[in-house]
């Protein structure tokens, strides 16, 4: 099946650093892998949509001078968290569209990246 | 809006049988999702229903009505295993983006 890695699984900073998260698709190609966020017992809110080789679209509220997402190949996406603040805190997942899927246009999810922010 | 609403929590007994509901607005519609969530991971896919009617895999199955925008999750014979949260997602016609409901946290009891 499918299989998508987030790196790292979770990071603890401090405020101010930036953090970078990354997405990879392991076996199959992902023009589009999409990012969200999820704070603790909400659902999951899309904060972008990465297209590669193109800018990502973001979501109304996101900041996309604070959340940089560059999606340079088929495979990988990153989500780079820029002066992280406290309220940044929270479970950052993403998700691969499978390009040449079963046509279900099926997102399997990463495992996650919980970021903590000091 | 594409608002998804779905129960907040439900209880059930290990063996039973629980019926998950889901409504969504059908303007722009193009499938629906279910998803499950354990506690601190993240979601894995269950089921996809884009045509009327239940689709069957194993101890779960999907259910979609696209006129009255109603979907169900069904689980039969309850394990321990799937206290979990489900989670409703819908898919917008011409866009791969999901939206997902708040998810129904289950709990399944001895």
């Amino acid at each position: 099946g499918a299989v998508v890695s987030q790196h790292p699984s979770w990071v603890i900073c401090k405020s101010g650093t930036s953090v970078k998260i990354e997405c990879r698709s392991l076996d199959f190609q992902a023009t589009t892998m999409f990012w969200y966020r999820q704070f603790p017992k909400q659902s999951l809110m899309l904060m972008a949509t990465s297209n590669e080789g193109s800018k990502a679209t973001y979501e109304q509220g996101v900041e996309k001078d604070k959340f940089l997402i560059n999606h340079a190949s088929l495979t990988l996406s990153t989500l780079t968290v820029t002066s992280a603040h406290p309220e940044d805190s929270s479970f950052y997942i993403c998700s691969a569209r499978d390009h040449w899927g079963s046509g279900t246009d099926t997102q399997y999810f990463g495992p996650g990246t919980r970021l903590t922010v000091l | 809006g594409q608002n998804i609403d779905q129960p907040t929590e439900m209880t059930a007994t290990e063996g039973a049988i629980v019926q998950i509901n889901c409504t969504y607005q059908t303007s722009g519609f193009n499938g629906l999702f279910w998803y499950q969530q354990h506690a601190g991971e993240a979601p894995t896919f269950l089921s996809y229903n884009v045509l009327d009617g239940l689709e069957e895999k194993g101890r779960f199955s999907s259910f979609l009505s696209r006129s009255k925008g109603y979907s169900y999750l069904l689980l039969k014979e309850l394990q321990m295993k799937d206290s979990a949260s489900y989670l409703c997602a819908r898919s917008g016609a011409g866009s791969y983006q999901l939206t997902f409901g708040k998810g129904t946290k289950l709990s399944v009891i001895p």
